[in-house]
């Protein structure tokens, strides 16, 4: 079975740019999460989809991340405009019924 | 909201040793345990969890205890060999809500 799979894997980019992450889920996984890892800290869940619906995005810094699941399927998160402090690594992780979370390999984000 | 705390933040041993590592959490309604081993700059992978239900689960040298009373959950890695050194997450969750909330995590360095 294929893993979740994210692009792009780098992304070097100024602050006060806009920045957008891409995420394909394990075929037939309902449920997608978006988490942030600061270097040296646990990842943080930003967003929590089941299908194309928000099931908790609490810790999701609205005035400039967004995310969406259109179709249920892939996912895409944005950063607009982004700060020193995104810099991070975003991981992208899917389930199915059951609580097994499978990470995909992340995104690195500089801020510049 | 949940809080998982963990230690220590580091672990030094020696080949062949045993490495045990702690966490505690806040949320009694916490269900499901699991914990992910983190290579440099690689994906968090899953090793093992464990649900409430059960107090103790093994799968070879891997083994995870949980005292749901104190609140509180380890990893046992039996058999220490330099390939399980990586960074060691637990994490805790309500499975009706299914967000994971992760530990700062642990440094494991296995000496040869």
């Amino acid at each position: 079975e294929a893993g979740v799979a994210q692009s792009p894997r780098y992304k070097i980019i100024e602050k006060r740019q806009s920045v957008a992450f891409w995420c394909n889920p394990i075929s037939g996984h309902a449920t997608l999460y978006w988490y942030q890892q600061i270097l040296g800290q646990g990842p943080k869940l930003l967003i929590q989809f089941q299908n194309n619906g928000v099931v908790d995005d609490s810790q999701l810094p609205k005035d400039r991340f967004s995310a969406e699941r259109l179709k249920g399927v892939d996912s895409t998160l944005k950063i607009q405009p982004a700060k020193l402090e995104d810099s991070a690594v975003y991981l992208c992780a899917s389930s199915s019924q059951g609580e097994t979370q499978y990470f995909g390999p992340g995104t690195r984000l500089l801020v510049l | 909201g949940e809080n998982v705390e963990q230690h220590p933040s580091t672990l030094s041993v020696q080949e062949g040793d045993s490495a045990v590592i702690k966490c505690t959490y806040s949320d009694s309604a916490s269900n499901y345990f699991p914990w992910y081993k983190q290579e440099l700059g690689k994906r968090p992978q899953l090793i093992i969890d464990i649900r409430s239900n059960v107090g103790e689960k093994k799968d070879q040298r891997i083994a995870v205890t949980l005292n749901k009373t104190a609140k509180h959950f380890s990893l046992h890695i039996t058999e220490t060999q330099p390939e399980d050194s990586a960074v060691y997450f637990c994490a805790a969750s309500n499975s009706g809500f299914q967000k994971l909330v992760f530990g700062t995590g642990t440094r494991l360095l296995v000496s040869p």
